[in-house]
């Protein structure tokens, strides 16, 4: 049973560029979130998808977007990159009714290095 | 806005010794988690603590929830090498947003 998968693994672009991430979650689950954990901090909730909608988003800016598919696989986008957009990216997987009683199942991140 | 807070933010220790993490909230959860994770890896979990006055155990590691003083804290009971990595307290501010702590890197001496 396949857990979370992200890819690419390793990512680098220059500022200004436009980068797309991707998710696929857990089998059997069917709400993606994503953070952005720069090096030393905690992860930082960017927003969660279901049902092919934003549902949740936390305090990031629009030129962060993102994309939920029929089969809950989900895209985050980042246009006009700086600097400050180098991080980990975590993609996190869960199911709906069971957000809040059961961990979110994390993947093992996209590393975006922005020169 | 909910906010979460951890001490030690780093914790250098021997083996065999026991110590406590602490993750302090800010605004009413009765939705906790911990994770653990090793460097350039991803976040396991390790606990859900869903009510006040929760406890729950795995191997020498222990995780207690107390709603009413918005806290939680892991402890590490007789520590061993393999524990050394960096726990996360998570809380969910409702709605579903996950809310991290910044991390207590955990360094056990053999």
């Amino acid at each position: 049973d396949a857990g979370v998968t992200q890819s690419p693994t390793h990512l680098i672009k220059t500022r200004g560029q436009q980068v797309t991430l991707r998710c696929s979650p857990k089998s059997g689950h069917d709400t993606v979130s994503w953070y952005q954990q720069a090096l030393g901090q905690g992860p930082q909730f960017i927003f969660q998808y279901y049902e092919e909608e934003e549902r949740q988003r936390g305090n990031f800016p629009d030129r962060f977007s993102g994309h939920q598919f029929p089969n809950y696989s989900s895209e985050l986008n980042v246009n006009a990159l700086l600097l400050g957009d180098s991080a980990l990216y975590l993609c996190a997987s869960s199911t709906w009714t069971g957000v809040s009683n059961q961990p979110q199942h994390f993947g093992d991140g996209t590393r975006l290095s922005i020169l | 806005e909910l906010k979460v807070e951890q001490n030690p933010l780093f914790l250098s220790m021997q083996e065999g010794k026991n110590y406590t993490i602490y993750c302090n909230y800010s605004t009413t959860s009765d939705r906790l988690y911990w994770y653990r994770q090793d460097p350039g890896k991803s976040l396991e979990s390790l606990f859900v603590l869903l009510s006040n006055g929760a406890v729950k155990q795995e191997g020498r590691l222990m995780a207690s929830l107390d709603t009413k003083a918005r806290l939680s804290t892991l402890h590490i009971t007789a520590a061993v090498h393999d524990l050394s990595a960096t726990y996360f307290c998570a809380v969910d501010g409702g709605d579903d947003k996950i809310i991290f702590g910044k991390g207590t890197r955990l360094h056990i001496l053999p």
